[in-house]
């Protein structure tokens, strides 16, 4: 079983819908959770932490439900410019290695 | 903002030749990584360095690897003998090791062995 899996996609959306993405990890010790953003040929950069009480950025919210070992990625009122790959990416302790999945692709559309 | 920077943004070598990719991670940071990720593949722990030492390695970083940081800015990565296979993009990474586990990455280097 991989370590964090994604679906790849892509998923293709037209401007202001909602998607969700959803991410599974399958070391019970994992401790940090985050997605990540990243643009083709570029460095991933942090789009948000995840916590176990969920939490909210704008249009971005990211809930981790630990019993099952899931963590998901809402999006609302898609932009154009939220077009990238999103990486699920997961930390088993203070300052420990990031495992990425392989990250979803979204595609916004006019 | 602060960000971490690498050098070079591109390097293009030859099969067996050593190569070394420079980093300066986020000033104040205590906690640093390199990552690569193969072109179409996941990005990939290399390894971790606390407190002038390796704290984590992974399979990929073998007898052909190794990490530096000769001063107070620079975080070095040096490949022995290069491969074919160690085409990629290599990343580096900094964490404040103070509140929060948050890496920020740097833009890369994009390693070409031929």
């Amino acid at each position: 079983r991989k370590e964090v899996e994604q679906d790849p996609g892509p998923f293709n959306v037209p401007e202001g819908a909602t998607v969700a993405f959803n991410c599974t990890y399958s070391n019970s010790a994992s401790q940090s959770f985050f997605w990540y953003r990243q643009d083709c040929r570029k460095e991933p950069k942090l789009l948000m932490s995840v916590y176990s009480s969920g939490n909210e950025d704008g249009r971005f919210t990211a809930q981790l439900n630990r019993a099952s070992q899931y963590i998901s990625l809402l999006i609302r009122d898609s932009k154009l410019s939220d077009s990238a790959t999103y990486l699920c990416v997961v930390g088993t302790g203070t300052a420990s290695k990031l495992t990425f999945g392989t990250g979803t692709r979204l595609q916004v559309t006019l | 903002e602060p960000e971490v920077t690498q050098t070079p943004s591109h390097q293009v070598t030859q099969m067996g030749q050593e190569v070394i990719l420079r980093c300066v991670p986020i000033s104040n940071h205590l906690y640093f990584y390199w990552y690569r990720q193969i072109l179409g593949q996941k990005v990939e722990f290399l390894v971790s360095f606390y407190n002038n030492e390796i704290s984590e390695k992974s399979e990929i970083f073998d007898d052909q690897f190794s990490v530096e940081r000769p001063d107070g800015s620079n975080f070095t990565l040096k490949i022995r003998s290069t491969k074919l296979e160690d085409s990629a993009m290599y990343f580096c990474a900094s964490l404040p090791g103070t509140g929060g586990n948050e890496q920020y990455f740097g833009p890369g280097t994009r390693l070409t062995v031929t």
